[in-house]
């Protein structure tokens, strides 16, 4: 799979935005972005995908630049319960789910 | 609903002593299955996958070997165990076949190898 590279940390305040930003500047055309997220001691929970439009869901937006050598993960209101590492990884649609996990960004949210 | 059950959640084993991480999945059949190891502050190394019974795809050399005996049953092993095999061990599985698969987790189980 591509890499990709993302900020070791960032500190968000309690009901601010957030944008966590990931590069994959190596992506090809078949390859998903995926953002998984993980609490302390828990196993990663998936978050949000894209291909190359824009994307919304209850957790998150996914907003994909023009050219897909970048995203970023919106988090239109942080919480408590936000603080978590976040990793975003690209899948390839014809891989059996092999994706590379880097060490994310650790994200803190302060009261 | 689909679940994932991975135990134990914590383990402590002497150097030389042997290993059996069990995962199951439930509400699903015929998943993809996989084992990742994640060092502390640190992503997560595939270990191994699965796409069936009995067979087993190795991402890294290494003390380890999994099994899956049944469609819904993983299991990492060891024979003899090594300091550098501590560690937070994942089970995940996914659904065969999607053009874009989502991981799901288990819960972990922290093995620390004294």
């Amino acid at each position: 799979d591509a890499k990709t590279t993302q900020p070791n940390s960032m500190e968000s305040n309690e009901e601010e935005p957030v944008h966590l930003p990931c590069n994959h500047s190596t992506i090809s055309g078949t390859d998903y972005i995926h953002w998984y997220r993980q609490l302390p001691s828990q196993g990663p929970e998936y978050v949000i995908h894209g291909l190359t439009s824009n994307v919304n869901n209850r957790m998150a937006s996914l907003a994909i630049a023009e050219d897909r050598k970048s995203s970023t993960l919106i988090l239109h209101r942080a919480t408590l319960r936000d603080a978590a590492v976040y990793y975003c990884i690209l899948k390839r649609d014809t891989n059996a789910g092999k994706s590379t996990f880097g060490d994310g960004t650790t994200l803190t949210v302060k009261p | 609903s689909q679940t994932i059950h991975q135990w134990p959640a914590t383990l402590v084993q002497p150097v030389g002593s042997p290993l059996s991480l069990e995962c199951t999945v439930e509400g699903t059949s015929n998943p993809n299955l996989y084992w990742y190891r994640q060092a502390a502050g640190r992503g997560l190394q595939l270990l191994f996958y699965s796409v069936g019974i009995g067979q087993i795809s190795s991402e890294v050399p290494q003390n380890l070997s999994a099994s899956r005996p049944q469609d819904r049953q993983f299991i990492l092993s060891s024979k003899k165990l090594l300091l550098s095999d501590s560690g937070f061990y994942l089970c995940a599985w996914s659904v065969k076949g999607q053009s874009n698969e989502k991981l799901f987790f288990g819960s972990g189980t922290q093995l620390s190898v004294l």
